[in-house]
């Protein structure tokens, strides 16, 4: 069982760049979400899906886009990336009501 | 919006003693989870409390809830070199979107 499968692991991107993070669950859950951790930030949620078909902004949407394209992927895209958005970014995925989320092991995004 | 604020911040302890955090939200809950994420790692779910006043154990770790559900902490007894890493709280309000919005953790380094 693969779980959340997030890709890529590593990227690199020079301001102003745009790039999607894929993210995809093998788990049938309802519910998707986005989170980026910066140091001493905790967790701050960019975009859920609590279903799909719908998607709602979290904490922190400005700069990103997202994609419910199927029940199994939702997708984040930067359309124009700026050094603010270096960050290590979570792909997770929990049954509705959100009980217990499953993170992927995350991507690691530098903007030059 | 809903905030959930997350002491101490670091916590340095010699194997075998205990350790505590504590989390506090702005707004009532109607469930907290707890998650753990080892250096370099993804959070990894540990419980979730939804009745005031709960308390849960799983081995060394005791999770507790707060009568006005708005509070919430881990105790660990005699913290072992395994228990490094950064503990998680996460809050879900009111409605059954399934977001949650998370603490700024508490990263435990353990002495042997």
């Amino acid at each position: 069982n693969a779980g959340v499968t997030q890709t890529p692991k590593f990227q690199v991107l020079k301001t102003g760049q745009s790039m999607t993070l894929q993210c995809a669950q093998d788990m049938n859950h309802n519910s998707m979400y986005w989170y980026r951790q910066d140091p001493g930030m905790g967790l701050r949620l960019i975009y859920y899906s609590a279903s799909e078909g719908t998607t709602d902004k979290g904490e922190v949407p400005n700069g990103y886009n997202v994609s419910r394209l199927n029940k199994r992927e939702f997708s984040l895209r930067l359309e124009s990336a700026a050094p603010s958005q270096t960050s290590v970014y979570f792909c997770a995925s929990s049954r509705q009501g959100g009980y217990g989320y499953t993170f992927g092991s995350g991507t690691r995004l530098t903007v030059v | 919006g809903q905030q959930v604020m997350q002491i101490p911040q670091y916590q340095h302890v010699q194997e075998g003693e205990d350790f505590t955090t504590y989390c506090n939200s702005s707004t009532t809950l109607s469930n907290i989870q707890w998650y753990k994420q080892r250096p370099g790692g993804h959070p990894v779910f540990l419980i979730q409390l939804v009745k005031s006043g709960e308390v849960k154990k799983q081995k060394r770790l005791t999770f507790q809830f707060g009568e006005a559900k708005k509070n919430s902490s881990l105790h660990i007894t005699a913290t072992q070199t395994t228990d490094v890493g950064t503990y998680f709280c996460a809050g879900a309000g009111s409605g059954n979107t399934g977001k949650l919005i998370f603490g700024q953790g508490t990263t435990l380094q353990v002495k042997p």
